[in-house]
Order: structure tokens, then C-alpha cells, then sequence
């Protein structure tokens, strides 16, 4: 079974600075999709950004990026310029390429401050 | 477009009381799922419909069924509603090539 760990139950960053969100997954599949997702407040997931394993380049949107490290199992979400809007739970989830549903972890609550 | 639509939005029910939630879809997705959201975790898939006529089981299936429609409603029902079953609950649908699509969830509470 696939299992995603995120480490971090709480992240704090100032308005302006980088924030990076911690994400390791186990798999013995090669391949599969990475995902990080926003829940705010209003409880919507609302899919940031993904990462096709088979890509050695990075994903990026916007102010969110990732680094992907497929060797180590590791993927991690990185915010640059936080904004108040970025205040929100994150949750890190794979899928099998021929898979249907999503795992996800446990989710970072992610804090901006002015 | 309405994406993915669920009711109710908050339902309060008693021990052993049963109802259905409601999911509905119109983007002509094929696949359509349900997960449950407690606490301190992340979304745990309880059931999945890959398309019309087709259900399986997730991680988390026991105390609930499940009824793909037709290809727009995929509905989940709790028969004997358990405290257990206290939680978040969202449908979301897929298309073939893409990612899923999550709707605004259901606020469940057992007492």
C-alpha cells in the first residue's frame, strides 16, 4: 500500500517570505502522480499543483513550486512571496498512474502573518 | 456549470438513523468517488464508482453503500448512522484524462 507522510502538523511564515512544506511518500510503483492540495477555511480542496513521476523537471505554478526527488521519495511545496490568501491546510497525495482514487497525508496547517 | 454538487451541507442525525448523501456531476466525468475527512487526517477514499454501473470498495468502506445512479449522481448511503461515522464527507468526479474535482462537502454528526 502507498503512504504519504507529511511531517509538519504546523507551518508559520510571514506575508512575503518562503515557506517550504515537507512531503515523503512510499511506493514501489514507477509510475504514479503527486499532488499538493489546498483546503481553506471554507473546506473546498482546491488542487495547487502536479507532478507526473516520469518528469524530471519540476512542477511550478505561479508562486508554487516543488521539488522533486524521486530517488529519495520526497516532494515538497514551496511558496515564495506568502500571501494571507495562502493561509490554509495542505495536503500532500499520490495516485498510481492506473489507479483511480487519491491517498493523501495528513495534511499541514500552513499560517500567514502580516 | 455547476461542478461537483453535494447535499446536504450539514446533516445532524441519532445513533442508528439512516440517510443518504447526495452527489451530483456535470462535467460528463466517468469516474466518481467518496472520501471521508476527520480530524487531524487527511481524505480517506471510502468508495469509488470507475463508471456507470461499476462500484468498489476504498479504504474505508464498512457501515456504508453506495448507488451510481447514472453517470451524473453517484449517492452515498449510511443504513445504522454509528458516532464513528462523525465526520466530513466529499464526492468528487474525475474525467478520463485529468484530475479529480472535489465538491464542498458534508458535515456529518452522529449523536
Amino acid at each position: 500500500a502507498q503512504t504519504v507522510t507529511q511531517s509538519q502538523p504546523e507551518m508559520s511564515v510571514q506575508e512575503a517570505e518562503t515557506v517550504t512544506l515537507s512531503c515523503t511518500y512510499d511506493t514501489s510503483e514507477s509510475d504514479y502522480y503527486l499532488f499538493w492540495y489546498k483546503q481553506p477555511p471554507s473546506r473546498q480542496m482546491i488542487l495547487v499543483i502536479r507532478q507526473e513521476a516520469y518528469k524530471q523537471q519540476n512542477a511550478t505554478e505561479n508562486r508554487f513550486s516543488v521539488n522533486f526527488q524521486k530517488a529519495a521519495k520526497s516532494f515538497s511545496l514551496k511558496i515564495s512571496d506568502s500571501q494571507l490568501g495562502d493561509a490554509a491546510m495542505y495536503f500532500c497525495a499520490y495516485r498510481m498512474n492506473s489507479g483511480y482514487a487519491l491517498n493523501f497525508g495528513k495534511g499541514t496547517s500552513l499560517l500567514v502573518t502580516p | 456549470n455547476a461542478g461537483v454538487t453535494q447535499t446536504p451541507k450539514f446533516q445532524v442525525l441519532k445513533t442508528g438513523q439512516s440517510m443518504t448523501l447526495q452527489c451530483a456531476q456535470d462535467m460528463n466525468h466517468n469516474s466518481m468517488y467518496w472520501y471521508r475527512q476527520d480530524p487531524g487526517m487527511g481524505l480517506r477514499l471510502i468508495y469509488y464508482s470507475a463508471s456507470e454501473g461499476t462500484t468498489d470498495k476504498g479504504e474505508v468502506p464498512n457501515g456504508y453503500n453506495v448507488s451510481r445512479l447514472n453517470k451524473r449522481e453517484f449517492s452515498l448511503r449510511l443504513e445504522s448512522a454509528a458516532p464513528s461515522q462523525t465526520s466530513v464527507y466529499f464526492c468528487a468526479s474525475r474525467p478520463a484524462a485529468g484530475e479529480q474535482f472535489f465538491g464542498p462537502g458534508t458535515r456529518l454528526t452522529v449523536l
